[in-house]
């Protein structure tokens, strides 16, 4: 089983900012596996960027992910105050097949 | 629009069985996988298993395989997830999301129900 994990744990930014959030995974992903979502308090997670680098609709621009392999990154490229959040990142694993989730990285004002 | 519904909070006892149901509308039900997600306090995201609405096949993830059964009525457009031997640490919000894509099921889920809280407690 595929375990992913994201640094940092928390990253304290200001708004305007650029923030770049990590995720490994222990094997390596196809980047069509590889999903980032946002989680606000007391919300359900919306789903930003799937296969890796692709915007989910609605999403804005200053959101954009990259990586392959077993390293991943979403960077947003200046924060705006609604980004203030937990980010997720998701893979997609065939043996066994299903989902994981990372731990998170949470996102605050500094 | 898109939307998923799910029905209200639960507290049950250890040793019984919850049932979550999960009213969708604004798409077409069955061209969709019907994933269920699950959160404790404070924690991470917790992937429990898909349905596929058209077939009624569901795929359970390892820890869940013997507790859970997924199902759904597609003349009301609803989903199902049961979670049976209820104990303290099921305690969560269970959410519901739609899957991305018809085709590409690993693209993850793009429509998520508002979450049902799932209280566990003697």
């Amino acid at each position: 089983e595929i375990v992913l994990t994201q640094s940092p744990g928390t990253l304290s930014l200001s708004p305007g900012e650029r923030a770049t959030l990590s995720c490994r995974a222990s094997q390596s992903v196809s980047s069509n596996y590889l999903a980032w979502y946002q989680q606000k308090p007391g919300q359900a997670p919306r789903l930003l960027i799937y296969a890796a680098s692709s915007r989910a609709t609605g999403i804005p621009d200053r959101f954009s992910g990259s990586g392959s392999g077993t390293d991943f990154t979403l960077t947003i490229s200046r924060l705006e105050p609604e980004d203030f959040a937990v980010y997720f990142c998701q893979q997609y694993g065939n043996s066994p097949r299903g989902f994981t989730f990372g731990p998170g990285t949470k996102v605050d004002i500094k | 629009q898109v939307q998923l519904v799910q029905s209200g909070a639960e507290v049950k006892k250890p040793g019984a069985s919850v049932k979550v149901s999960c009213k969708a509308s604004g798409y077409t039900f069955s061209g969709y996988y019907m994933h269920w997600v699950r959160q404790a306090p404070g924690q991470g995201l917790e992937w429990m298993g898909w349905i596929n609405p058209n077939s009624g096949g569901t795929n359970l993830e390892q820890n869940f395989q013997g507790r859970v059964t997924m199902t759904r009525d597609t003349s009301i457009t609803t989903a199902y997830m049961e979670l049976r031997r209820l104990r303290s640490d099921d305690t969560a919000v269970y959410y519901c999301a739609k899957g991305l894509d018809h085709l590409y099921h690993f693209y993850g889920m793009d429509v998520w129900g508002q979450g049902t809280t799932v209280t566990v407690s003697s």
